[in-house]
């Protein structure tokens, strides 16, 4: 057990750019969460899966952010057409169905800014 | 009303001083809640949770519940240097349906100061 793993770390792209970041979560976890966090700001829902069904999205995430589980395994988030606003914090999670009362566990996020 | 809300802060306590931090809630119907803590940079942490109303105490931390209230604060004893990091308050809260999340405050600053 590694824990959730994100990738990259850092992400520095040009406004207008295209990106995309990974989460690799805990294995067995049927649940994975994505977050965005900016500064000053607690972090915020974007959107979550079970197995590989998106369950819930929040209405933070426009139509240029997709996010996929292919096969209920790793995830993926991707940003199109960045814009500065999309500087942040993308932090993800995961859990066990029916666990989300013992806390939900992070991994250590990507940073992206976008100039 | 914002769903979880805390006092940003900052919060300035010094060395050996028992630092308070507070959060209220708005879904009565919430039953899990948890205080995480970040340092500059890095990604939230568990720290403490909690179900039940009144308090429960882990090491230096004792977190305090009243569903009543809709209140949760986090009380760190013989605060340390190394405890300077934002406190964030997180409630379990259902977004509608079967559909349940953690939804975050804002975090409060803490520094403890030598």
């Amino acid at each position: 057990d590694t824990g959730v793993s994100q990738d990259p770390r850092h992400k520095i792209t040009k406004r207008g750019q295209n990106v995309t970041f990974r989460c690799d979560p805990i294995s067995e976890h049927n649940r994975l969460y994505w977050y965005r966090q900016t500064l000053g700001q607690g972090p915020e829902f974007l959107t979550y899966f079970q197995n590989e069904a998106q369950l819930e999205k929040s209405r933070l995430l426009s139509d240029r952010f997709s996010a996929e589980r292919p096969k209920g395994s790793f995830s993926t988030l991707e940003i199109q057409r960045t814009e500065q606003g999309d500087s942040a914090m993308y932090l993800c999670a995961s859990i066990k169905k029916g666990t989300g009362d013992y806390g939900y566990t992070f991994g250590s996020g990507t940073r992206l800014t976008v100039v | 009303q914002k769903e979880v809300e805390q006092n940003s802060g900052p919060l300035s306590v010094p060395e050996g001083a028992i630092a308070s931090l507070n959060c209220t809630y708005s879904d009565r119907g919430s039953q899990s809640f948890f205080w995480y803590r970040q340092y500059s940079g890095k990604s939230p942490e568990l720290i403490m949770s909690i179900y039940s109303n009144g308090d429960k105490e882990d090491g230096r931390f004792t977190a305090q519940l009243n569903k009543a209230s809709q209140y949760v604060s986090l009380l760190i004893r013989d605060s340390q240097p190394s405890d300077s990091a934002t406190y964030l308050c997180a409630v379990i809260i259902n977004s509608g349906g079967s559909n349940y999340k953690l939804t975050f405050g804002k975090g409060t600053l803490l520094t403890v100061n030598p």
